[in-house]
């Protein structure tokens, strides 16, 4: 069984410019979550997907949306880069975004703003 | 608001001797409580949770953990390190409408 697929793995971009990530849970699952990983800020939620929608959302700027795809893959976007969104971006999946069950997390792609 | 804290940022320890990463969390309702360990450049890998029942839960690896409700503390516990633990731990608690808050995380250290 496929774990969860991120790509691209690194990107370099300059500031300014937007950037677009992709996600592909597992198959089966329908909920996927994003997080930016810093080593200062640790671990910060960004939104939660399920059914092409919205579910959840953390305390980010506007500058930073998603979707989900009908087949649950889901991208992130973030627009007008600025050197501090230099992360880890993690995405994760699971089965139906229950409160009872594990996220499996892809290995992330890791985002330099230059 | 839900929140998870992981008092220690380090935890250094001796191989073979027993190893406990602490976590305690607030949460409304019923806590569902997860370890995950993340390797260097590896997204984080889901190691044990506590949904309901026994308050020791046995996960991946040899790793357990005891849920304290009086407490509201979810600490890891190895009775016996492997150089390999070596890594970084997060606690994380999710809610009711799915949403999880993760600690900042804890590093080991296991040293020969």
């Amino acid at each position: 069984k496929a774990g969860v697929t991120q790509t691209p793995r690194y990107l370099i971009k300059t500031r300014g410019q937007q950037v677009t990530l992709s996600c592909s849970p597992i198959s089966g699952h329908r909920s996927v979550s994003w997080y930016q990983q810093t080593p200062g800020q640790g671990l910060q939620f960004l939104f939660e997907y399920f059914s092409e929608t919205q579910r959840n959302k953390g305390n980010f700027p506007g500058r930073f949306s998603g979707r989900q795809f009908s087949n649950s893959r889901s991208e992130m976007n973030v627009s007008t880069l600025e050197l501090g969104d230099s992360a880890l971006y993690l995405c994760a999946s699971s089965l139906v975004g229950q409160q009872n069950t594990e996220a499996f997390f892809g290995q992330g792609t890791r985002l330099t703003v230059v | 608001a839900q929140s998870v804290a992981q008092p220690e940022d380090q935890v250094n320890v001796a191989e073979g001797n027993p190893l406990t990463v602490k976590c305690t969390y607030s949460v409304s309702g019923n806590p569902y409580l997860f370890w995950y360990v993340q390797y260097p450049n590896r997204g984080l890998q889901f190691l044990l949770k506590y949904i309901t029942g026994d308050n020791l839960v046995k996960g991946s690896y040899g790793f357990e953990a005891e849920f304290n409700k009086s407490q509201t503390s979810f600490h890891l516990k190895k009775p016996s390190a492997l150089v390999s633990d070596s890594a970084l731990y997060f606690c994380a608690v999710r809610d009711w409408a799915g949403k999880s808050t993760f600690g900042d995380g804890t590093t080991l250290t296991v040293k020969p």
